[in-house]
């Protein structure tokens, strides 16, 4: 069975510092990885994804993640806050897969990210 | 359309009353989710549809939740005798058919329903 657990419920940084953001998960297969972004009212959005290959991704406004197997963490990174920022984050793995298709994900319960001025 | 789109956006029902919920994926994408997100939470697999067949219904929490993609694109989420702990955002998300993991999955914005 495959498991997230997101490490801190709420972060705050200031305006230019590193923003990291903690993921370790559990899986008994080869995971496919996932974090999301999630504004306030908004459906979630796609940073990046792990699927096979390098293990360092890049994703979207900056953000980038690191894969460790011998640590089972996907921990997002970013060098310098901005106000933008300041949303939900989701780490995911990939769940059941259903016969080659895309398949269900499974979430972290979250972690909201606050950026001060 | 453009993206996922699912209505409506706010759902209030009385305790007891039935509820559906509209989802409209991407035109032509085959696999399609459903996930409920309560307050605090990360989203949990409620359903999944692969054209009109519903392949995975494991994590519906009762038989008071039903779903249904009759043609393989619009999907609707049914809630019968809905009760509070059904109050979350019900979000619906939709992919391309692809042999590996490579798609992604695009999400609607949700549609946040409170059971008073």
């Amino acid at each position: 069975a495959q498991s997230v657990t997101q490490l801190g419920s709420h972060v705050s940084v200031s305006e230019g510092a590193l923003v990291l953001l903690r993921c370790n998960y559990s899986s008994s297969v080869p995971p496919y990885l996932f974090w999301y972004v999630q504004y306030p009212n908004q459906g979630l959005q796609l940073l990046l994804k792990y699927t096979t290959g390098a293990t360092l991704v890049k994703g979207i406004n900056g953000f980038e993640a690191e894969f460790k197997k011998s640590e089972t963490s996907f921990h997002l990174t970013k060098p310098s806050a901005h106000m933008s920022d300041a949303a939900e984050y989701f780490c995911a793995v990939s769940g059941r897969n259903y016969g080659g298709s895309q398949g269900n994900l499974i979430f972290g319960k979250g972690t909201k990210l606050s950026v001060k001025p | 359309g453009a993206g996922v789109s699912q209505s409506p956006r706010y759902k209030v029902a009385k305790r007891g009353q039935d509820v559906a919920l509209r989802c409209d994926p991407i035109s032509g994408h085959v696999s399609l989710f459903w996930y409920q997100q309560a307050l605090g939470q990360g989203p949990e697999f409620l359903t999944y549809f692969q054209n009109e067949a519903q392949l995975d219904k494991s994590g519906l929490p009762s038989d008071r939740f039903f779903a249904e993609r009759p043609e393989g694109s619009v999907s609707t989420l049914k809630i019968q005798r809905t009760q509070q702990e059904d109050s979350a955002v019900y979000l619906c998300a939709s992919s391309a058919r692809d042999r590996g993991m490579n798609t992604e999955a695009f999400f609607g914005q949700g549609t946040r329903l409170t059971v008073v």
